[in-house]
């Protein structure tokens, strides 16, 4: 099974500027989740979708928001970017349903944006 | 507020040394536990996922326990390889988190010296 894949790669953007980021989960999952990776702050949850619905939301402001699609791509984007805004977001997706259940996070390589 | 805590930072040990990496949270109301570990400026790979009701959970040189009254979790790497080094993090879920939100710790650096 071909694992979680996120496209770009590597970003670089300038402040002001807004960016999507894109990931593929696992072929049969449903759940994808988003993270913000820095150095000071660790990895962060952003946001998780579920068949296509925000399922739970982390502390970020307003300028980050995403979307899932009915294939269960996933999408997030970031508007008006900020120098703190640089950091690796990784995507995971599980094969988590409503009630439980095993659900072991399978995340991909990330995506480093640069706002410069 | 649940709070994850990895301890310690960074450590350096020579090669064939068994070792403890420890993990803290400070809300015992979890619905499991995960262990990854990271690559530098790569993705996260899961370890080992220990729910709730399990003590323990091995794979391979690998065997990580929870002990979810005093809110602790370690994972014990035996026989280290140079290979093993990376960093590596915990992350919980809560009890009453029906979605797939980890809180994470800030990580271990493990470097193994051959």
């Amino acid at each position: 099974k071909a694992g979680v894949t996120q496209t770009p790669r590597y970003l670089i953007k300038t402040r002001g500027q807004q960016v999507t980021l894109s990931c593929s989960p696992i072929s049969g999952h449903r759940s994808v989740s988003w993270y913000q990776q820095t150095p000071g702050q660790g990895l962060q949850f952003l946001f998780e979708y579920f068949s296509e619905t925000q399922r739970n939301k982390g502390n970020f402001p307003g300028r980050f928001s995403g979307r899932q699609f009915s294939n269960s791509r996933s999408e997030m984007n970031v508007s008006t970017l900020e120098l703190g805004d640089s950091a690796l977001y990784l995507c995971a997706s599980s094969n988590l349903v409503t009630g439980g259940g095993t659900d072991t996070q399978y995340f991909g390589p990330g995506t480093r944006l640069t706002v410069l | 507020k649940q709070e994850v805590t990895q301890i310690p930072a960074a450590l350096s040990v020579p090669e064939g040394e068994n070792l403890v990496l420890n993990c803290s949270f400070t809300d015992s109301a979890i619905y499991n536990l995960q262990w990854f570990r990271q690559d530098p400026g790569k993705g996260l790979t899961s370890l080992l996922l220990i729910q709730s009701s399990q003590r323990e959970q091995t794979s391979g040189r690998l065997n990580a326990s929870l002990d979810k009254s005093s809110g602790r979790s370690t994972l014990y790497i035996a026989a280290s390889q140079p290979g093993d080094s990376a960093t590596y993090l915990c992350a919980v879920k809560a009890l009453y988190n029906q979605g797939g939100k980890l809180i994470f710790g800030q990580g271990t650096e493990l470097s193994v010296k051959p």
